[in-house]
Order: C-alpha cells, then sequence, then structure tokens
C-alpha cells in the first residue's frame, strides 16, 4: 500500500497560473481532505469530500475548487494563484470508520511569485 | 465555530523532565486526536482519544481527554531528544461530518 500519495511534491507559479494538485489514496478511505499549513497557522482546512460524490467547504476554500473524481482520487485547483497561497498542502484521508484518524500525503510545497 | 487551542505553542525542555501540552476546544466533541510532525514532513496519527476519561499512553507519551471541560492533555514524561518535533490535537467538528479543526500546534525541542 502506497498509503496517501501526492503530485507534484513541488512547484513554483506566477501570480495568475493556475494548477491542479492530485492526491490519491489505496485505503479505500471514504472520506478526504486539502489542508494547507502556514508557519505559526497550524493546518488549516480548505475543502473536504466526506464521501464520494460530495465535497463541502472548509475554514479556508476563497480562491480553491475541487473535484472527487472517484472514490481514490481528489484534486485541488487554484484558477489564478495568489501569492498569499504559498504554503505546504496537505492531502488526507478517512477510512470513516470507529476510529478516524486521518492518514496524511507528504504534501506539496507551492510557492506563488 | 468550533475553535481549538493549544498551549504552549513554543516549548524547549531539557532531557529528563517532564511537560504537559493542553489543547481546548469550543464546543462538544467527544473524539479528539493527536499527531506528530516533524520538520519537513508530514503528520502521523499518535492517538485517538475517544471519550470521556480516555486515557491512551505509547512511550514517553500519555493523551487524556476531559470531555465536560473540553481539554485534552499530552504528557511527556523523562523527555527524549527524540520527541522534538511538533504536535497537533484536532477535533471533529461535528459527530459524523469527519469535518476535523485543528490546533495551532506546540513546536516542543528538547536539549540534551
Amino acid at each position: 500500500n502506497a498509503g496517501v500519495t501526492q503530485t507534484p511534491k513541488f512547484q513554483v507559479l506566477k501570480t495568475g497560473q493556475s494548477m491542479t494538485l492530485q492526491c490519491a489514496q489505496d485505503m479505500n478511505h471514504n472520506s478526504m481532505y486539502w489542508y494547507r499549513q502556514d508557519p505559526g497557522m497550524g493546518l488549516r482546512l480548505i475543502y473536504y469530500s466526506a464521501s464520494e460524490g460530495t465535497t463541502d467547504k472548509g475554514e479556508v476554500p476563497n480562491g480553491y475548487n475541487v473535484s472527487r473524481l472517484n472514490k481514490r482520487e481528489f484534486s485541488l485547483r487554484l484558477e489564478s494563484a495568489a501569492p498569499s497561497q504559498t504554503s505546504v498542502y496537505f492531502c488526507a484521508s478517512v477510512l470513516g470508520s470507529f476510529y478516524n484518524e486521518q492518514f496524511f500525503g507528504p504534501g506539496t510545497r507551492l510557492t506563488v511569485l | 465555530e468550533l475553535k481549538v487551542e493549544q498551549n504552549p505553542l513554543f516549548l524547549s525542555m531539557q532531557e529528563g523532565k517532564n511537560y504537559t501540552i493542553y489543547c481546548n476546544y469550543s464546543t462538544t466533541s467527544d473524539r479528539l486526536y493527536w499527531y506528530r510532525q516533524d520538520p519537513g514532513k508530514s503528520l502521523e496519527s499518535l492517538f485517538v482519544l475517544l471519550s470521556n476519561g480516555a486515557v491512551k499512553q505509547e512511550g514517553r507519551l500519555m493523551a487524556s481527554l476531559d470531555t465536560k471541560a473540553r481539554l485534552s492533555t499530552l504528557h511527556i514524561t523523562a523527555a527524549v531528544h527524540d520527541l522534538s518535533a511538533t504536535y497537533f490535537c484536532a477535533v471533529d467538528a461535528s459527530s459524523g461530518t469527519y469535518k476535523y479543526i485543528f490546533g495551532t500546534g506546540t513546536r516542543l525541542k528538547v536539549l540534551a
């Protein structure tokens, strides 16, 4: 099992460019999440998908869109990148059972110039 | 709106000492999670606390949950350098929604 994988690992964008961050899990988990982590801010929830076919906004959804492509994959899109979106982005998944602990991907370090 | 606060934010301690990290949250939740993050790495799960009075221990770390006080603690016993990391608590925002809110983290540095 690869667990939760994310691509790319690093990305540099210019202001106004767009890109999609990819996330996939092979654990047959039901729920998937996108977080951003900024220094001193902890993790903030951008969007989540409680189950295949549903998505909901988190704490900081502005400037982002998501797609739950299937049970395995959950992508995050920046339509017009801004310097304020410079951050480390983590994808996570949850089985949706009794314990519900999250499993995290390795992260994508994004810099917007 | 659910808020999760941790204190202290930074903690520098000597090896062999004991200390406690506190996690307070603002609304009712019966599940609390602790995670560890090493510098430049992802997060890994440490503990899942599922009910009032729950206590979990692994090695030098022990976590407890008081749902009535909306408080969880992570106690470090006889700290060693390998425990240096950032520790996060997280709360399920509303039962069944699987929406988690994280605390700001406690950055722990254990000095040899």
